[in-house]
């Protein structure tokens, strides 16, 4: 979905840099969410906000960190990356009401050597 | 606890023949589930869902899944697959009970249409 963009795209690391995963969106969502995507695992969520004041931990947050700077960006780092950190990951947004659809990203395809 | 099981990794059909992508749920609570579509280099797009009322749901690009309460099921459906359909489908659930509004996604399954 073009409304919600993430930069990079592609990132190659070394083991143990600090790497940061921008998503910013234009759809006016309360809600963002960071996902990784493994093959076979599916998605599962790393954290998640629901405003600016809000962070939560998802299901997968160790060796991970998030900021909300503004209503419209969420971040991700990885403070000291890992091999088995090398994975696709998904920024999403949603409305605040929990029965609707989250809008995803194109995805970071992040390989940590 | 929620979960999601997508029993097949890969389903294969011809061109024009109908599609069938299996999912079954576990809640604790009353479901809201969720079909999801990628495609190659791209973030999972939104297909169609189940809230509540009529247990088929129609979705977008022919798309459709019928909700089984007592087989805790929601396959997706498309009654003549097209090459472009090919793609990765996800399932996912989310239990009304559950705090911090969590979706839960099965691991995917791989459509293929062979021409």
């Amino acid at each position: 979905d073009a409304d919600v963009t993430q930069t990079p795209r592609n990132r190659i690391t070394k083991t143990g840099k600090r790497i940061m995963l921008e998503c910013s969106q234009t759809k006016g969502h309360d809600r963002m969410y960071w996902y990784r995507q493994d093959p076979g695992l599916g998605l599962r969520l790393i954290y998640y906000s629901f405003d600016v004041k809000d962070i939560n931990k998802g299901e997968i947050s160790d060796g991970y960190s998030v900021s909300r700077q503004a209503q419209a960006k969420f971040s991700l780092s990885l403070e000291s990356a890992i091999p088995n950190q090398t994975a696709l990951y998904f920024c999403a947004t949603s409305e605040q009401s929990s029965y609707n659809e989250q809008f995803f990203g194109p995805g970071t395809r992040l390989t940590v050597l | 606890a929620q979960s999601v099981a997508q029993p097949e990794d890969q389903v294969k059909v011809a061109e024009g023949n109908p599609l069938t992508v299996k999912c079954t749920y576990s809640v604790s609570g009353n479901p809201y589930l969720f079909w999801y579509v990628q495609y190659p280099n791209r973030g999972l797009q939104f297909l169609l869902k189940y809230i509540t009322g009529d247990n088929l749901v129609k979705g977008s690009y022919g798309f459709e899944a019928e909700f089984n309460k007592s087989q805790t099921s929601f396959h997706l459906k498309k009654p003549s697959a097209l090459v472009s359909d090919s793609a990765l489908y996800f399932c996912a659930v989310r239990d009304m009970r559950a705090a911090g509004n969590k979706l839960t996604f099965g691991g995917g399954t791989r459509v293929l249409v062979k021409p």
